[in-house]
């Protein structure tokens, strides 16, 4: 029972043109959400996140925005470069796992930037 | 600027036998986290730790232990390996942004 759903495996976008990654989640409590990005044999590195009082966050090219009604997330990469092929993960945050501050990762999306 | 480092990067045992994965990080986090990652699961919280001396109990916890005695450290044990805990491991420190380390890539035969 996935919590935190990310529906594509893969995605290859041209260089320069914008990347969009998707999210799901089923839980209403989550109150933060973060995208992680992850290279070959490396642990994960954080990346962006938003607040669920947020719609939107902003940090340079990247762009998290977030839509409470329907349970998604997606992130914006514009303009993508090659060096921004990896895998990116979404991630949750449950508002009452108390001070442990859990967070429930989603499955990851392969990114390839094709030059 | 060591972050989060994990001892030790692969390992391979054979079934039965045990081993303990050590995390050590240098930020004074009071917050640490073992994940393990398989494919098309993304990462599942095995145990954590709010503090020197605390751990609970993760989404998968069976067949682990886990000691924090000092606030650097967050260990991991396998007391008896199975095929099953074939993964990957990630330690995490941080409280909500967390921090990962480069992972323990753990075969079991």
């Amino acid at each position: 029972d996935q919590q935190v759903k990310q529906n594509s495996p893969s995605l290859s976008v041209q260089e320069g043109r914008i990347s969009i990654l998707n999210c799901d989640y089923t839980n209403s409590m989550f109150d933060y959400f973060l995208w992680y990005k992850k290279y070959p044999a490396e642990g994960p590195t954080f990346l962006i996140s938003i607040s669920s009082i947020k719609d939107k966050n902003e940090d340079g090219r990247f762009t998290v925005f977030l839509n409470k009604s329907a349970k998604h997330l997606s992130l914006h990469i514009v303009p993508s470069q090659p060096g921004d092929s990896a895998v990116y993960f979404c991630a949750a945050r449950n508002r009452i796992s108390g001070s442990a501050r859990q967070l429930t990762f989603g499955s990851g999306t392969q990114l390839t930037v094709l030059p | 600027n060591a972050g989060v480092t994990q001892t030790p990067k692969f390992r391979v045992l054979k079934t039965g036998q045990s081993m303990t994965l050590l995390c050590a990080q240098d930020m004074n986090h009071e917050y640490m986290y073992w994940y393990r990652q398989d494919p098309g699961m993304g990462l599942r919280l095995i145990h954590y730790s709010v503090g020197e001396g605390t751990t609970a109990k993760g989404e998968v916890p069976d067949g682990y232990n886990v000691s924090r005695l000092k606030k650097q450290n967050f260990l991991l044990g396998l007391e008896s390996a199975a095929p099953s805990q074939t993964s990957v491991y990630f330690c995490a420190s941080g409280k909500t942004e967390a921090f990962f380390g480069q992972g323990t890539r753990l075969t079991v035969v």
